[in-house]
């Protein structure tokens, strides 16, 4: 039974790439959470997914910065001309539906993408 | 809104001593409460959780917590310290409506010898 999958685990890119992160949210779970990490800070929330919907996008970026969860397949986090700043660990985790609140997140390995 | 606050970003404890790390909460409505632990380089693991059955909560490794309504508190300890238990820990509220976390800054716990 697969814990929520998280990949790459680590990603390298320069100014002005693209990047990709994709997540698998654990067997049975339809919500998705994807959280930023900055070198030492806490994790912030950015966006809050369903299947096909985004429910709560306060925590993202209004530029450059897109995420999705498709009917198939795993959830995207997409950023696209990347920054310096942009770096950090990149944080997915999945709940399962039913009792709002009280669901335990289960977090993923993170992706740490690496900007230079 | 939900929010929480970890005072003391650093915390540092011998082998075999208490562990005290530190969580307020606001929330308008009666909250959830979670610790979690980040082990370096990894994600986040559950050390327990508050949903408003025991105000007395135990989770893994030997940790506790208990949650106080007076003093909005959350406060997570250890009776004896492990090298092991060196780590970052995070207090989150989770928003009613959703799974939402609201987390805290952190505290980073070091354990020496």
């Amino acid at each position: 039974n697969a814990g929520v999958m998280q990949n790459p685990r680590h990603l390298v890119r320069r100014r002005g790439q693209e990047a990709r992160l994709r997540c698998s949210p654990m067997k049975g779970h339809s919500h998705v959470y994807w959280y930023r990490q900055l070198p030492e800070e806490g994790l912030k929330f950015m966006v809050y997914l369903q299947k096909e919907n985004i429910i709560d996008e306060s925590g993202m970026p209004k530029e450059r910065f897109s995420a999705e969860f498709p009917k198939e397949g795993p959830s995207i986090l997409r950023i696209q001309q990347v920054v310096r700043g942009d770096s950090a660990a990149y944080f997915c985790a999945s709940s399962p539906a039913g009792r709002p609140g009280a669901n335990v997140l289960t977090f993923g390995a993170g992706s740490r993408l690496t900007v230079l | 809104a939900q929010s929480v606050t970890q005072l003391g970003s650093h915390v540092s404890v011998s082998e075999g001593a208490l562990v005290l790390l530190r969580c307020n909460y606001s929330s308008s409505v009666p909250p959830y409460l979670f610790w979690y632990v980040q082990y370096p380089n990894q994600g986040l693991q559950l050390l327990l959780k508050y949903t408003s059955a025991a105000t007395l909560v135990k989770g893994i490794n030997g940790f506790e917590a208990e949650f106080k309504k007076s003093e909005t508190s959350f406060h997570l300890t250890k009776p004896s310290a492990h090298m092991s238990d060196a780590a970052e820990y995070f207090c989150a509220v989770s928003d009613p409506h959703t799974d939402k976390l609201i987390f805290g800054t952190g505290t980073r716990l070091q354990v020496f010898p």
